[in-house]
């Protein structure tokens, strides 16, 4: 089946340690996207990718960074300069850039602080 | 002025009721309108699509967009137990290389 996976569900992170999100998707899309979701916050665009090899800062950039080196593969690592990561972090993605396109989102990696 | 607005809720309903969700905006440009139904920690899934002004009915729900006034809405006819879940409005323009904008999403309850 064709979709967006994303690993681990539950993920731990203990102070100073940087962590990596792994989103992987069989959809054949070009653009790439990772949103955090607090409650009662919505969701929050950190990082987006339109091309392999290529990618923009959202909103919420600092304390995390991305690389799209496989047009699959968008992992997201949470550094230990981001101060409050606990929330609830979606990966989506969509067949292109264009702004009409539909977009589809993974399960989702709950990252708590220890 | 945020640039969607969405009331939290939650939202109580009993099982059979017709639930009225809504979103205002600010920004003109937006073109494009969607509705993602989220239950608890999962991922949204698409429910409604909706192209500039107008309704558009699927089952139990019809999402109705009012350009003029800023203004878009979900129904969800003869409630069930299983809509209950944070419904989000999402938009865009068509500005190349924007992403979407989503509102903070309104919880919904229904009771058997």
């Amino acid at each position: 089946d064709g979709g967006i996976t994303q690993s681990p569900k539950y993920l731990f992170r203990k102070e100073g340690q940087n962590v990596t999100l792994s989103c992987e998707q069989n959809l054949n899309h070009d653009a790439m996207y990772w949103y955090r979701q607090d409650p009662g916050q919505g969701l929050r665009l950190i990082y987006y990718s339109q091309i392999v090899n290529d990618f923009q800062k959202g909103d919420i950039a600092e304390g995390y960074s991305v690389s799209r080196e496989k047009k699959e593969s968008f992992p997201l690592t949470v550094t230990s300069a981001q101060k409050n990561p606990t929330a609830f972090y979606l990966c989506a993605s969509r067949p292109g850039h264009a702004t009409n396109e539909k977009l589809f989102f993974g399960s989702g990696t709950q990252l708590s602080v220890l | 002025q945020k640039e969607v607005e969405q009331d939290p809720g939650p939202l109580s309903v009993p099982e059979g009721a017709i639930v009225s969700l809504n979103c205002t905006y600010s920004n003109s440009a937006f073109q494009y309108f969607m509705w993602y139904r989220q239950y608890s920690r999962k991922g949204p899934e698409l429910l409604m699509y909706t192209y500039s002004s107008g309704n558009k009915e699927d089952g139990r729900f019809t999402a109705q967009v009012d350009k003029s006034s800023k203004y878009i809405s979900l129904f969800i006819r003869d409630s069930q137990p299983s809509d209950s879940a944070t419904y989000l409005c999402a938009m865009s323009s068509n500005q190349a290389g924007t992403a979407l904008i989503f509102g903070k999403g309104t919880t919904l309850s229904v009771s058997s």
